[in-house]
């Protein structure tokens, strides 16, 4: 079956517009992760998404940063009024059920705020 | 604080050097630890370690844990061109929410 897929792959946008970033897990994956990885450095966590349960939002850094998803399937990361540090690759990840699972990732949004 | 160290930061081998990367941790209630290959932008399952002392191995690479002194290594033997990459370790662990903490990584590179 397919992996995980993201869109788009590369995203340019100017400073204090609004970006939506795709996220499609693997079929049957009911945990789906968010990272953020800054050039040159380690992955960030941004959010959790298990089954319906309550997301844990614990890592995004600031209130611009919000996620759905519908269900097991599809998410959406939004930035609302980006600024220049919210460049960088935004990862996601999905896993068969929790942590305890391997997660697999996707190949990543590489987004550039002008 | 939760914190998940990695070193070297960066290494520079020749094709056929074993290389020993490095991964210790400060977490509240360990549950497990990952270690990641990453070549572009996706990072790629190595291996999962919850138990000390066994090792973990797939070809030229290997991982074990040590929960009593909280670090893990990854091993890779005769290395190649293809390892060149970075790699990533990560603990799960349960304080403060379920999390799974990166390490910044350590860039390898092989060179001929």
């Amino acid at each position: 079956g397919a992996g995980v897929s993201q869109s788009p792959s590369n995203k340019v946008t100017e400073k204090g517009k609004d970006v939506e970033l795709r996220c499609d897990p693997i079929s049957g994956h009911t945990a789906l992760y968010w990272y953020r990885q800054r050039l040159g450095q380690g992955l960030e966590f941004l959010i959790y998404f298990q089954g319906n349960s309550a997301p844990d939002k614990s890592g995004l850094p600031s209130d611009r940063f919000s996620a759905e998803r519908t269900g097991e399937s599809v998410s959406t990361l939004t930035i609302q009024r980006t600024q220049q540090e919210d460049s960088a690759v935004y990862l996601c990840a999905s896993s068969l059920r929790d942590h305890s699972y391997e997660q697999y990732f996707g190949p990543g949004t590489r987004l550039t705020v002008t | 604080e939760d914190k998940v160290v990695q070193s070297p930061l960066s290494l520079v081998v020749h094709e056929g050097d074993t290389v020993t990367l490095n991964c210790s941790y400060e977490v509240t209630n360990f549950r497990s630890l990952l270690w990641y290959k990453q070549e572009k932008k996706a990072p790629t399952f190595l291996f999962m370690l919850t138990s000390s002392g066994i090792e973990k191995k797939s070809g030229r690479l290997s991982s074990i844990l040590d929960k009593k002194e909280l670090f893990s290594i990854l091993n890779i033997t005769a290395t190649q061109t293809g390892d060149s990459a970075i790699y990533l370790c990560a603990v799960f662990f349960t304080g403060g929410g379920n999390k799974l903490t990166f390490g910044t990584g350590t860039q390898l590179k092989v060179e001929l």
